[in-house]
C-alpha cells in the first residue's frame, strides 16, 4: 500500500505566473483535500474533491482551482500568483465512512513566489 | 465557524518528562478530532484520531482524550524523548466537511 505522494517537492515562481501541484491519494482512498500552510501557522483548508467533484471549499479566491481524476489523483492550480501564496501546500486523502474519516497527508510542496 | 486553539504555543522540557498538550475548539458538533506531528518543513504524520463517540485513544506512549462538552482535547506524551521534538497539531472535523487546524504546539525535548 503506497501512501500519499505529492509533486514537485519545491517550486519557485514569480508573481503573476500560474502553477500546478499534483497529489496521488493513498491506495483505496477516493477523497482528496488540499491545504495551505503558511510559515508558523496551522494548515488552512482550500477545497476537497470526492469522486471527481468539488465537495467543499474554504475561504480562497477562484484563482485557486482543482481537479480530481478517475484514479482519484488530484491537481491544485493557482493562477496569477501573489507573494502571499508562498507556503507549504499539503494534500490529504481519506475514505469517508471508514475509521472516522482519518486523513493521511503527503509530504507537501513548498511554493515560493518571488 | 469552528475555531481551534492550542496551548502552549511552545514547550521545552528535559528528556523523560511526561507532558500534556492542550487543544480547544469552539463548536462541539464535531465528528472527530485528529492529532498530528509535523517535523520542520515536512508533511503531517497522523498520531491519533478520536471519533466523536469515543473519549480517548492510545498508541504507545501517546494518549489523547476528547471532551466534546467542554470543547477540549489533550495529548499526553509519557517519558518524552529527544525524537519527540516536533510541532504537534490538532484538527477538528465538523459539519463543514473539512478539518480546522489549530496553530500547533512546538515541542523541544532536551537530552
Amino acid at each position: 500500500e503506497t501512501g500519499v505522494t505529492q509533486s514537485p517537492t519545491h517550486l519557485i515562481k514569480t508573481r503573476g505566473q500560474q502553477v500546478t501541484l499534483r497529489c496521488s491519494s493513498q491506495s483505496g482512498h477516493n477523497t482528496v483535500s488540499w491545504y495551505q500552510q503558511a510559515l508558523g501557522q496551522g494548515p488552512q483548508f482550500i477545497f476537497q474533491y470526492y469522486r471527481e467533484e468539488e465537495n467543499g471549499r474554504g475561504n480562497f479566491p477562484p484563482r485557486f482551482s482543482g481537479l480530481q481524476f478517475p484514479n482519484y489523483s488530484s491537481e491544485l492550480n493557482v493562477n496569477a500568483l501573489e507573494l502571499d501564496d508562498s507556503a507549504l501546500y499539503l494534500c490529504a486523502s481519506s475514505f469517508p465512512g471508514t475509521e472516522g474519516n482519518e486523513q493521511f497527508f503527503g509530504p507537501g510542496t513548498r511554493l515560493t513566489v518571488l | 465557524k469552528q475555531e481551534v486553539t492550542q496551548i502552549p504555543a511552545a514547550l521545552s522540557v528535559p528528556e523523560g518528562e511526561n507532558l500534556v498538550l492542550n487543544c480547544s475548539f469552539t463548536d462541539s458538533a464535531i465528528y472527530n478530532l485528529q492529532w498530528f506531528r509535523q517535523d520542520p518543513g515536512k508533511g503531517l504524520t497522523s498520531l491519533l484520531l478520536i471519533q466523536s463517540s469515543q473519549r480517548e485513544q492510545t498508541s504507545g506512549r501517546l494518549n489523547a482524550s476528547l471532551d466534546k462538552s467542554s470543547g477540549r482535547s489533550t495529548l499526553y506524551i509519557a517519558a518524552s524523548q529527544p525524537g519527540d521534538s516536533a510541532t504537534y497539531l490538532c484538527a477538528a472535523w465538523g459539519t463543514g466537511q473539512n478539518f480546522v487546524f489549530g496553530p500547533g504546539t512546538r515541542l523541544s525535548v532536551l537530552p
